[in-house]
């Protein structure tokens, strides 16, 4: 089946900008998003990429995306201690939606 | 944004007994709800997709015998896990499909069930 997957530690110094990136296999993906979990909790939805534009940016997040690569990606701009959590990405077509193993990130004071 | 509530967010249960989990959009219609499993240190498992007023759609390998979804209205699926066991205990999340927003899934907050 098609897959999505994650590298799954990153660890970043508070203030430095954190770059996760996630690759998937379905050229026909629609969306792509970025959900962010903290422990014990559901995820939550960060922003979503639709498959024609190659970024989006909101606030401190800049999501890139290459289709040509297959290739996603979410910076998180001055990472704070309290942007630690596990990431997900997850691609979105004909009503199937595969998430990636998540990334889980660690902002050190 | 919308949002999707689940009661109760955890719950310790004998084995053998059955669990109900609720999952609900507060503020938008969803004719479409999802049920996902999610194992420690793991990804989300899509278990099954709730269509309002039809019969759930189960992924392979998941018994809809033992997961009884049911999708009564357009803001409210349950899922039961019927005679649970220790193998059961995980936390389960469920979301919904906002079709008036780009198909945008809103998730709930996950329900965490032990069975001791």
């Amino acid at each position: 089946g098609e897959d999505v997957e994650q590298s799954l530690f990153l660890s970043v110094r508070e203030g430095d900008s954190s770059v996760i990136n996630c690759t998937y296999t379905d050229s026909s993906s629609t969306y792509l998003y970025w959900y962010k979990q903290e422990p014990g909790a559901g995820l939550q939805l960060l922003t979503y990429i639709f498959s024609n534009m190659d970024m989006k940016q909101d606030q401190r997040l800049t999501v890139l995306l290459n289709k040509k690569d297959k290739h996603l990606s979410l910076r998180i701009a001055d990472t704070q201690t309290g942007d630690s959590a596990i990431y997900f990405c997850a691609d979105y077509n004909n009503n199937d939606m595969r998430f990636g193993a998540g990334t889980r990130l660690t902002v050190k004071p | 944004g919308a949002v999707v509530s689940q009661h109760p967010s955890w719950v310790i249960c004998k084995s053998g007994t059955s669990v109900k989990i609720e999952c609900r959009s507060l503020d938008f219609q969803a004719t479409t709800m999802f049920w996902y499993r999610q194992f420690p240190k793991q990804s989300l498992m899509l278990m099954a997709t709730s269509n309002e007023g039809s019969k759930a759609t189960y992924e392979q390998g998941v018994e809809k015998d033992k997961f009884l979804i049911n999708h009564a209205s357009l803001t409210l699926s349950t899922l039961t896990v019927t005679s649970a066991h220790p193998e059961d205990s995980s936390f389960y999340i469920c979301s919904a499909r906002d079709t008036g927003s780009y198909n945008e899934q809103f998730f709930g907050p996950g329900t965490r069930l032990t069975v001791l």
